[in-house]
């Protein structure tokens, strides 16, 4: 079955520290996958995402994500994680060519100690 | 430019009561999704709408959950007589057309159900 999986259920990194959250996905093909973030009272907002071409990808407020097809991964990464970063973190994927579903990881929730 | 909006933002329900939420895509997105978030959990599929066409109902849990599209605009998920099971951020999200992910949330509706 197509899933999406985040290992890490919590993460507390310091101010400054470097920051990879971890995906996983099942998929028969390369889906195309997302990174979104959930702050406190926000809606989710779209930071990167892979379609295809380039496995490192640029998105948002500084973040980037690879896309390791022998790995069936797609981490997020970030050199230095600053306060604001705190939030809830999901990846999602979808079959290449349908928009119908995106499958959701169950997300990993980012502190930040000063 | 405006983005996708949700009201009520809040709705506390006793059990058994019927309520209705509303979704006002961003202009000219012909494809809506209704998702919903329990606490601590990641995003799970309802229904998606896509322009005219019949729409994708397999993520409703059951039949006291519906929603209604008018052409391209608003939508509204109506959940009949409330258990407390259905306490949830639901959240809807537009996309411009099916092959255009990702997707535009809205902040989401707290439903709560006493």
């Amino acid at each position: 079955a197509q899933s999406v999986t985040q290992p890490d259920i919590h993460i507390t990194v310091s101010e400054g520290a470097s920051l990879e959250l971890r995906c996983n996905y099942s998929y028969g093909a390369t889906p195309y996958l997302f990174w979104y973030v959930q702050s406190p009272g926000q809606g989710l907002q779209l930071l990167l995402k892979y379609f295809s071409g380039d496995t490192l990808v640029q998105g948002i407020k500084g973040f980037e994500a690879e896309f390791k097809r022998s790995q069936s991964s797609f981490n997020l990464r970030k050199p230095s994680v600053h306060w604001s970063d705190a939030a809830e973190y999901f990846c999602a994927a979808r079959p290449a060519g349908n928009n119908r579903k995106l499958i959701w990881g169950l997300g990993t929730s980012l502190a930040v100690n000063p | 430019g405006a983005g996708v909006s949700q009201s009520p933002s809040n709705k506390v329900t006793e059990k058994g009561k019927d309520v209705e939420l509303r979704c006002d895509p961003i202009s000219g997105h012909t494809a809506l999704y209704w998702y919903r978030q329990r606490l601590g959990q990641g995003l799970e599929f309802l229904i998606y709408f896509q322009g005219n066409s019949a729409p994708d109902k397999s993520g409703l849990p059951s039949d006291r959950f519906s929603a209604e599209r008018t052409g391209e605009s608003v939508s509204t998920l109506t959940i009949q007589r409330t258990q407390q099971e259905d306490s949830a951020v639901y959240l809807c999200a537009s996309s411009l057309n099916t092959e255009d992910p990702p997707l535009h949330f809205g902040n989401g509706t707290r439903l709560t159900v006493t």
